[in-house]
């Protein structure tokens, strides 16, 4: 099955830092998704971006679906950004599952 | 607008007792996956509801169960509790598109279950 590779694993940031995330994903996908798990459990979404580039506020985030990886950009970092991030793909073959990442756990200091 | 909902919020089982979750999609959507969350790792899909069956399982044994009902609602249960199943599960709807389509998933708060 696909594998989806996150990095790095862990990352900590002073207030203020940007950051880049990186998935990486080992067959063609025809969805892509990141998410923000909060302390709390709760995935929020931040970007459905199966190809091309989003901005929202100070995250944005790229997709180049030929080269098979996903970046997710975090610019002036605060610490209520704080959590796991995970990206999470559905195989462009039928299927209807969603395939997690391994995450990104990311802590802001302030 | 509502989002996904989901409950209960904590339930505490012993092993070998029977569990019931439930959940309510967005509003507008017709499909419902279920992911269970072990601690420290990625979700991991169970199963997709779609037209009130069974679309989709993923790797879990037959003691995990669902229904969807025709208001697209949908419950998640599991038998014959292990130690193992504590974890969080999470519910995602999604509107269908197709096999090929767009299908973004919007996800509950989770019921956080601990089987002691």
């Amino acid at each position: 099955g696909i594998q989806v590779e996150q990095s790095p694993p862990d990352l900590i940031l002073q207030e203020g830092a940007n950051s880049t995330l990186r998935c990486n994903f080992s067959d063609s996908v025809n969805n892509l998704q990141w998410f923000h798990q909060n302390p709390w459990g709760q995935l929020i979404n931040l970007f459905y971006i199966p190809s091309g580039t989003k901005q929202n506020g100070r995250l944005s985030a790229t997709t180049v679906a030929t080269e098979r990886y996903s970046l997710l950009y975090i610019s002036s970092s605060q610490t209520t950004d704080s959590g796991v991030y995970f990206c999470a793909v559905r195989v462009a073959s039928g299927t209807y599952k969603y395939i997690f990442g391994t995450g990104t756990r990311l802590k802001v200091l302030a | 607008d509502a989002g996904v909902t989901q409950s209960p919020t904590h339930l505490i089982k012993t092993r070998g007792q029977q569990v019931t979750l439930r959940c309510s999609p967005k509003s507008g959507h017709d499909t419902v996956s279920w992911y269970q969350q072990a601690l420290g790792q990625g979700p991991q899909f169970i199963f997709q509801y779609y037209e009130e069956e069974e679309r989709q399982r993923g790797n879990f044994p037959d003691r995990f169960s669902g229904h969807q009902f025709p208001n697209y609602s949908s419950e998640l249960n599991v038998n014959a509790l292990l130690l193992g199943d504590s974890a969080l599960y999470l519910c995602a709807s999604s509107r269908f598109g197709g096999a090929g389509g767009r299908n973004e998933q919007f996800f509950g708060p989770g019921t956080r279950l601990t089987v002691l």
